[in-house]
């Protein structure tokens, strides 16, 4: 266990559906972020999330909502998914040095996402 | 965008045996991490080199770290069926992290 959880593991959804995945990090960390992982693709970053203010948004389609209520949980919304979506979403945290340089990044399990 | 690039994408190797594997990144880095997935598992942190550092050990993991040539390699030693995993090397620049595709590691019993 490394400290940081991801609710559900595994979810199948239509492309009408709307569906929240859920991290939690027991860490005490002041920053959290979303990757997705597609087969033979590197991690792509997601969003960051930054003492809870959203610092990065990486061209993520508007179908993918992030929210970040409090620095121990992250949120990522999903509605109108398309297929070319199903992949593993990883959620990371860590503590950002002052200099602001990353860390060691803890991550969830991951949910693996099917759109069908 | 992906900064550090794995090679090979795939080594095979029988138990017992070392397993070597090599990043290359683009542009100037504060540390330079190394990654292990398990099949569609969440990533495992396995090492982390600042760049002022040439070469870290645990246990049986040896990392360099070549900051004129921008590259670094892992070394598992004695390798075990256990070790069989994907491995990542990250590079950070600021608050993100920047990841390769990986090498997929079998160990072969």
């Amino acid at each position: 266990e490394t400290g940081v959880t991801q609710t559900p593991r595994h979810l199948v959804m239509g492309m009408t559906n709307k569906k929240s995945l859920k991290c939690e990090q027991h860490l005490g960390h002041n920053a959290m972020y979303w990757y997705k992982q597609s087969a033979k693709k590197p991690l792509e970053l997601m969003f960051v999330y930054n003492f809870k203010e959203q610092t990065e948004n990486n061209s993520v389609p508007s179908r993918f909502s992030p929210e970040c209520p409090n620095s121990s949980h992250l949120f990522l919304h999903l509605h109108t998914l398309q297929p070319e979506d199903s992949a593993l979403y990883l959620c990371a945290s860590s503590q950002v040095s002052v200099a602001g340089s990353a860390e060691t990044q803890y991550f969830g399990p991951g949910t693996r996402l099917l759109v069908l | 965008s992906q900064q550090g690039e794995e090679d090979p994408q795939a080594l095979s190797i029988q138990e017992g045996e070392n397993a070597t594997m090599n990043c290359s990144y683009k542009t100037s880095i504060n540390n330079l991490q190394w990654y292990r997935q398990n099949s569609g598992r969440g990533l495992v942190h396995l090492i982390l080199i600042r760049s002022n550092e040439r070469e870290k050990h645990s246990g049986r993991l040896r990392v360099t770290l070549d900051t004129s040539k921008k590259s670094s390699s892992l070394l598992i030693t004695a390798s075990r069926a256990a070790d069989t995993a994907s491995y990542f090397c990250a590079t950070a620049n600021d608050y993100k992290l920047s990841f390769g595709a990986g090498t997929t590691v079998t160990v072969r019993a």
